[in-house]
């Protein structure tokens, strides 16, 4: 167990909705990552939050956008949502932003759209 | 831009014996590089990290890896394998300066025959 949950676990909705994917990084971690893994594209980063403020930036589509809180819980919101976003998505934190941390992976969220 | 290639899909071995996945990069600056595992269903989790100093890093579950400055490669080995070492296997950099992202490979899928 990594300390960093997601909720939810599974998700399925239709073309053209609207999710929320929720994220509690490690006790005392500041930083948290968001990822998109699908078996066409692979690990994709999205975006990265540290204490509260983003960044940086991936791969992230205009139809979706993150946050980071006051208590350093994370949220990403999908929408207009399309077949081809069907995929798992990860969260992850470090304790800083710095590049030499590792980052510690959630379970993961498995998005299906329908 | 930085990038990670995994040249293998797959890599087959019999357990106990050595295994070897590979990994190279290209960054512009000094790179960080990190190998995670993936179990089924689960998030990745942290193997090892090379950030500066010994070019032979020491991880977790008996796994090391090599950094090769001059051939910009990260192989991941171990000397003896086993079968609960059949995962899926990913490469990661970032780079020294400046840019925050983590770039993945595609990933390396061990199998480990008994």
């Amino acid at each position: 167990d990594s300390g960093v949950t997601q909720t939810p676990k599974h998700l399925i909705t239709a073309t053209g909705q609207r999710v929320t994917l929720r994220c509690s990084p490690r006790s005392g971690d500041l930083s948290v990552y968001w990822y998109q893994q699908s078996l066409d594209q692979g690990l994709q980063f999205l975006i990265q939050y540290y204490n509260g403020e983003e960044r940086a930036k991936g791969n992230i589509l205009e139809r979706f956008s993150a946050q980071q809180f006051p208590d350093l819980h994370s949220e990403l919101n999908l929408s207009s949502l399309e077949l081809g976003d069907s995929a798992l998505y990860f969260c992850a934190s470090s304790t800083t932003s710095g590049n030499t941390y590792e980052q510690y992976f959630g379970p993961g969220t498995r998005l299906t759209v329908t | 831009a930085q990038s990670v290639a995994q040249p293998e899909d797959q890599v087959n071995v019999a357990e106990g014996n050595p295994l070897t996945v590979k990994c190279t990069y290209s960054v512009s600056g000094n790179p960080y590089l990190f190998w995670y595992v993936q179990y089924p269903n689960r998030g990745l989790q942290f193997l090892l990290k090379y950030i500066t100093g010994d070019n032979l890093v020491k991880g977790s579950y008996g796994f090391e890896a090599e950094f090769n400055k001059s051939q910009t490669s990260f192989h991941l080995k171990k000397p003896s394998a086993l079968v609960s070492d059949s995962a899926l296997y990913f490469c990661a950099v970032r780079e020294g300066k400046g840019g925050f992202k983590t770039i993945f490979g595609a990933g390396t899928r061990l199998f480990v025959k008994a």
